[in-house]
């Protein structure tokens, strides 16, 4: 399977309970973003790298939120102290960004995700 | 900021009508994608549309790029069940590093 991997799918946490998730983008791809939806929304963006480097952070994710992509390859996704309102679906996507590129297709690869429930 | 609305939010049809839905964005934009996500799924990509006025069809679905850059829309023409899901036209951020997702377009279809 060549597609973007996420693990676990489903996480079921306490309140206070530090959580991390991993993502395994599509080998190629130097892109790797982070999402978050909820039930009747659409994925709202957290943050994103360029190979290893962080380049974005949404100014809505709080400093509970920290994410590392320590070789420019799969990258991980932790949330300290965890809260109810934290209960999401996470969504990794990857793309491929050539340098110049401007108008080429840069369409984002979805993973499954991972569903977090803070209880 | 940028900001896309997408209408309708919601919309039922019988299998084998037509459906549209329809985005519109405050600023012109240098492209747009579209997205499906099936109940329980993850988004998927669908197309990317770049030029002023371009037209894209794929199978029943025709995406068109309006000539100001500023909308868009998908034709689903002879709605099968396997076209349940909502539809996504997210835009860039001004960085054109993120996508901005909307809450789409859900379609629903009875046989």
């Amino acid at each position: 399977d060549t597609g973007v991997s996420q693990d676990p799918r489903h996480k079921i946490t306490k309140r206070g309970q530090n959580v991390t998730f991993r993502c395994d983008p599509i080998s190629e791809h130097n892109r790797l973003y982070w999402y978050r939806q909820t039930l009747g929304q659409g994925p709202e963006f957290l943050t994103y790298f360029q190979n290893e480097a962080q380049l974005e952070k949404s100014r809505l994710l709080s400093d509970r939120f920290s994410a590392e992509r320590p070789k420019g390859s799969f990258s991980t996704l932790e949330i300290q102290r965890t809260e109810q309102g934290d209960s999401a679906m996470y969504l990794c996507a990857s793309s491929l960004r050539l340098a110049g590129n401007l108008e080429g297709r840069n369409e984002q690869f979805f993973g499954p995700g991972t569903r977090l429930t803070v209880l | 900021g940028q900001q896309v609305m997408q209408i309708p939010q919601y919309q039922h049809v019988q299998e084998g009508e037509d459906f549209t839905t329809y985005c519109n964005s405050s600023t012109t934009l240098s492209n747009i994608q579209w997205y499906k996500q099936r109940p329980g799924g993850h988004p998927v990509f669908l197309i990317q549309l770049v030029k002023s006025g371009e037209v894209k069809k794929q199978k029943r679905l025709t995406f068109q790029f309006g000539e100001a850059k500023k909308n868009s829309s998908l034709h689903i023409t002879a709605t099968q069940t396997t076209d349940v899901g909502t539809y996504f036209c997210p835009l860039p951020n001004q960085a054109g590093t993120a996508l901005i997702f909307g809450k789409g377009t859900t379609l629903s279809v009875s046989s």
